[in-house]
């Protein structure tokens, strides 16, 4: 069976600094893996997506995310956030042969003017 | 316009009663998922269904039932055995692994 574990529950930023949310998975087989952002009181939207191939993806709103097999991590970046990114950060996997979606306990990130 | 939809947002129910929350797709998805939203614990599987009158158990299905008969809805039903029913609940579908799962926009279920 899978599982994800987010490693920051919270994460405070400055407007305009860079910020790393951090992912680590675990499962025996192959997996897809995802990050989804959600608002308050709203529900998830898809950020990036890692199936196969490059290991570095690029999202919406200026995320990208690396996908490091032998450290079975997923972290998402940005360069400079803004104030509009504060939100919460679910990281996800799935096995690639059908497998249901997990997901992570997210990651709430507050950015601060 | 194609979508899932949750209803209703919000929901009362007094204790000991069985409750009903509803979720409908139109995007012709095979997957349909419900997830259990409780603060500093992200999002718990409760049930999910790769097809039509076929469904299973996720990681805290007790107090939970699902039903599947139609591939556009999946709704979930709260029993009065569900401890802590008081949460927010998210309905998701997805046409196949690796595809980007869509969220409905939940249900804020309390229980008095």
């Amino acid at each position: 069976a899978q599982s994800v574990t987010q490693l920051d529950s919270q994460v405070p930023v400055f407007e305009e600094a860079p910020v790393e949310l951090r992912c680590n998975y675990s499962s025996s087989v192959s997996v897809y893996l995802f990050w989804y952002v959600q608002y308050p009181n709203q529900g998830l939207q898809l950020l990036l997506k890692y199936l196969s191939g490059s290991t570095l993806v690029k999202g919406i709103n200026g995320f990208e995310a690396e996908f490091n097999k032998s450290q079975t991590s997923f972290h998402l970046r940005k360069p400079s956030v803004h104030i509009s990114d504060t939100a919460e950060y679910f990281c996800a996997v799935s096995e690639t042969k059908g497998g249901k979606l997990i997901f992570g306990q997210g990651t709430e990130l507050s950015v601060k003017p | 316009d194609g979508g899932i939809t949750q209803s209703p947002k919000y929901l009362f129910r007094k204790e000991g009663q069985n409750v009903t929350l509803s979720c409908e797709q139109n995007l012709n998805h095979d997957a349909m998922y419900w997830y259990r939203q409780d603060p500093g614990q992200g999002l718990r599987l409760i049930y999910y269904s790769q097809i039509v009158n076929d469904f299973q158990k996720g990681d805290i299905a007790e107090g939970y039932s699902v039903s599947r008969e139609k591939k556009e809805s999946f709704p979930l039903t709260v029993t009065s055995a569900q401890k802590n029913p008081t949460a927010f609940y998210l309905c998701a579908s997805q046409q196949g692994g690796g595809t980007e799962a869509f969220f409905g926009q939940g249900t804020r279920l309390t229980v008095v």
